[in-house]
């Protein structure tokens, strides 16, 4: 079974701070990973995703994220946060080519101008 | 590009009522996910529907099913409603087949409210 457990419930940042986003995943095999953003009044909808190769991708709005297979996590980042980011953030796992996509609990972050 | 719309947008039903709420999925894609996202949580999955079958399916009972139509559109039936089936119900499309990688194209969602 896959299971994702976010590690932060509710971040609060002022403008211009660095944000990162811890997210583990359990699966003994291959994993597609996605961060999905929610922000107020809109629909879920994809921040970035890693299927293979370079371990540092990068998604919309100069988010990143880092694969770190030892680690089984995914980590999002953002050197410098802007008031627009304010939203829920989701770390996403499907394994093993199931039909599954299993969620985390989600980050609340509020950013403060 | 049409994306994945959803009906209704909010809806009110009373305990053991029945409710159907319905999914177009974004054109080119195939397959349909439907998410369960109670208050607080991340969304859990309920099922997905791929050529017209059901293609997996979560922890939710008998009385959660759904139906694709050959259009790719789709419905999710709930019966004899409980409290507890208060929440956002999502609606993901997707290419299926081989070509699915479990990236999710989600619409608004239906907001169930059972009293």
């Amino acid at each position: 079974a896959q299971s994702v457990s976010q590690h932060n419930h509710h971040v609060i940042l002022s403008e211009a701070a660095s944000l990162e986003l811890g997210c583990n995943y359990s699966y003994g095999g291959t994993v597609n990973l996605f961060w999905y953003v929610q922000y107020p009044g809109q629909h879920l909808q994809l921040l970035l995703k890693y299927f293979s190769g370079d371990p540092l991708v990068k998604g919309i709005k100069g988010f990143e994220a880092e694969f770190i297979k030892s680690k089984f996590s995914f980590n999002l980042r953002k050197p410098s946060v802007q008031w627009s980011d304010t939203a829920e953030y989701f770390c996403a796992v499907n394994g093993g080519g199931y039909q599954k996509v299993t969620f985390g609990t989600g980050t609340k972050l509020q950013v403060i101008p | 590009e049409t994306g994945v719309t959803q009906s209704p947008t909010h809806l009110i039903k009373t305990r053991g009522q029945q409710v159907t709420l319905r999914c177009s999925s974004q054109s080119g894609h195939n397959t349909v996910s439907w998410y369960q996202q109670a208050l607080g949580q991340g969304p859990q999955f309920i099922f997905q529907y791929y050529r017209e079958e059901e293609n997996g399916r979560g922890n939710f009972p008998p009385r959660f099913s759904g139906l694709q139509f050959p259009n790719y559109s789709s419905e999710l039936n709930v019966n004899a409603l409980e409290l507890d089936d208060s929440a956002l119900y999502l609606c993901a499309s997707s290419p299926g087949g081989y070509r699915y990688t479990g990236e999710l194209f989600f619409g608004e969602g239906s907001r169930l409210t059972v009293l």
